[in-house]
C-alpha cells in the first residue's frame, strides 16, 4: 500500500523554526515529486512546496519562500521540510502529497496525501 | 497566477446529482489539468478526479469531471447522492511554473 506519514510538527513561538519530516512507502520513492500542502483550521488547502525526483528542481509558495527549505534523502525515502521564521499565520495541518505520476508530462495529480502534522505558531 | 472559484456550499437529497463548479479566472481551463479531491471531516483529502475527467481505481462511476471551455471552468458531478458523499470538495489545478492552485472548497451537505 502506497503511504506517507509526517512528523515533526508542534507548538512554537513566532520566529522560531520547525523542520517537518515525511517518509514514504509501498512505491518507488525516488520516481515521484513530493509536495508540501497545509491548511489552516477552517480553510482549504493552501500548496507550501515541491520537489523534484532528484532534488534538482524545487518550487514554493510566495508565501514562504526565503523562510521554508524542501529537501529530500531517497536513501531514506524522505522529504523535509525546514521552516524558519515563523509566523502566527503559518499555523496549519501540514501534508505530505505524492505525484500520483512519475513518468510523462507532470500533471500535478497528487495522490495520496499523508495524514498530515499540525504546527501550531503562537507565543 | 489564476485563482479557482468554486461555490461556498451545495445542498442536495439523497439519489439525486449535483454539480459543483470550479471557474478559473484567467487563462484557459483546458491548458491544465484540473484534479478534485474529496475531504471529510477529521481526515484527509482523497482524489475522485484526476485529469479533468479520469477516477482513480475505487471512485464509483457515480463521480464524474468534465470542464467546459465556453465557462472556462470544471465540474464535478455526483449522481445518485449518498449521505457518506457529504464532504468538502476541492479543485486543483496548476501554473506553467509549477505552482499548485486549490480552490476554495465546496461544503455539499446531503439533506
Amino acid at each position: 500500500e502506497v503511504s506517507l506519514v509526517e512528523s515533526g510538527g508542534g507548538l512554537v513561538k513566532p520566529g522560531g523554526s520547525l523542520r517537518l519530516t515525511c517518509t514514504g512507502s509501498g512505491f518507488t520513492f525516488h520516481d515521484h515529486f513530493i509536495n508540501w500542502v497545509r491548511q489552516a483550521p477552517g480553510k482549504g488547502p493552501e500548496w507550501v512546496s515541491s520537489i523534484s525526483s532528484t532534488s534538482y528542481l524545487l518550487f514554493y509558495a510566495d508565501s514562504v519562500r526565503g523562510r521554508f527549505t524542501i529537501s529530500r534523502d531517497n536513501s531514506r525515502n524522505s522529504v523535509f521540510l525546514l521552516m524558519t521564521g515563523l509566523r502566527v499565520e503559518d499555523t496549519a495541518r501540514y501534508f505530505c502529497v505524492r505525484d500520483a505520476q512519475s513518468l510523462g508530462d507532470r500533471t500535478h495529480w497528487l495522490d495520496p496525501w499523508g495524514q498530515g502534522t499540525m504546527v501550531t505558531v503562537s507565543s | 497566477n489564476f485563482v479557482l472559484t468554486q461555490p461556498h456550499s451545495v445542498s442536495e437529497s439523497p439519489g439525486r446529482t449535483v454539480i459543483i463548479s470550479c471557474t478559473r479566472s484567467s487563462g484557459r481551463i483546458g491548458s491544465d489539468s484540473v484534479h478534485w479531491y474529496q475531504q471529510r471531516p477529521g481526515a484527509a483529502p482523497t482524489s475522485v478526479i484526476y485529469e479533468d475527467s479520469q477516477r482513480p481505481s475505487g471512485v464509483p462511476d457515480r463521480f464524474s469531471g468534465s470542464v467546459d471551455r465556453s465557462s472556462n471552468s470544471a465540474s464535478l458531478t455526483i449522481s445518485d447522492l449518498r449521505p457518506e458523499d457529504e464532504a468538502d470538495y476541492f479543485c486543483q489545478s496548476s501554473t506553467r511554473t509549477n505552482k499548485i492552485v486549490f480552490g476554495g472548497g465546496t461544503k455539499l451537505t446531503v439533506l
